[in-house]
């Protein structure tokens, strides 16, 4: 149960497109399409972005997409904005009911 | 609307123990699974347990496994955590929220989706 791989941090200007990448293996972000992504802003409680690799929940604005391929999932938020200045987590099912969160990402707005 | 509250933190001795509950407001309680998520000073979160809809499967991360045990009440709307043999690595934010414990296919629900608010666990001598 090894934590999935993110970036520590990823930086752009207000406008610009990043991408946050998360890499496991082949038993868990390889072997299922049940990826999801969070946005969390210190203090509050976290928010779905993303969930089963692409679809996007109700309320969330379509600048935030996923994507996954082999054993790395994907966040892309284009049209950087001020607001979208928070920490990111992506998570996979892992089998024998067992999920596994990514290390995390800062997202900095310059 | 949907609505998740944690309550039961507060500070326990190393070796100690300590229950956290979850009430659930604003939908259908016993159609879902649930999970306890944590998240320690400085570091990312951290999935520790989940249970599905009547409590008859559970799962644990190897952190917690032996030491932690799920359950829920599904006529109180509740889910609890109970936590044994504390350490001082437990010390966390620990977040209920919504999410199938196992993957049944299409309506599987393999995501975390409301969560509360948090309630702080401090084990400290």
């Amino acid at each position: 149960q090894s934590a999935l791989t993110q970036p520590a941090s990823v930086s752009g200007s207000p406008g610009q497109s990043i991408t946050i990448s998360c890499t496991g293996t082949s038993s868990d972000v390889g072997s299922y399409y049940l990826v999801s992504w969070y946005q969390h802003h210190s203090g509050k409680a976290p928010k779905v972005m993303i969930y089963e690799v692409t679809k996007r929940p109700s309320g969330v604005s379509n600048r935030f997409s996923g994507s996954k391929s082999g054993n790395t999932a994907s966040l892309t938020i284009s049209g950087l904005q001020a607001e979208d200045e928070a920490d990111y987590y992506c998570c996979t099912y892992a089998g024998n009911s067992i999920y596994v969160f990514g290390t995390g990402t800062k997202v900095t707005v310059l | 609307e949907m609505q998740l509250v944690e309550s039961g933190g507060g500070v326990v001795r190393p070796g100690g123990s300590l229950r956290l509950s979850c009430a659930a407001s604003g939908f259908t309680f016993d159609d879902y699974g649930m999970t306890w998520v944590r998240q320690a000073p400085g570091k990312g979160l951290e999935w520790i347990s989940g249970i599905n809809w009547n409590g008859d499967s559970t799962g644990y991360a190897d952190s917690v496994k032996g030491r932690f045990t799920i359950s829920r009440d599904n006529a109180k709307n509740s889910l609890y955590l109970q936590m044994n043999r504390l350490r001082a690595e437990d010390t966390a934010f620990y977040y209920c929220a919504r999410g199938d414990i196992n993957y049944y296919g299409s309506g599987s629900r393999n995501w975390f989706d409301p969560w509360g608010q948090g309630t702080l666990v401090t084990v400290s001598s």
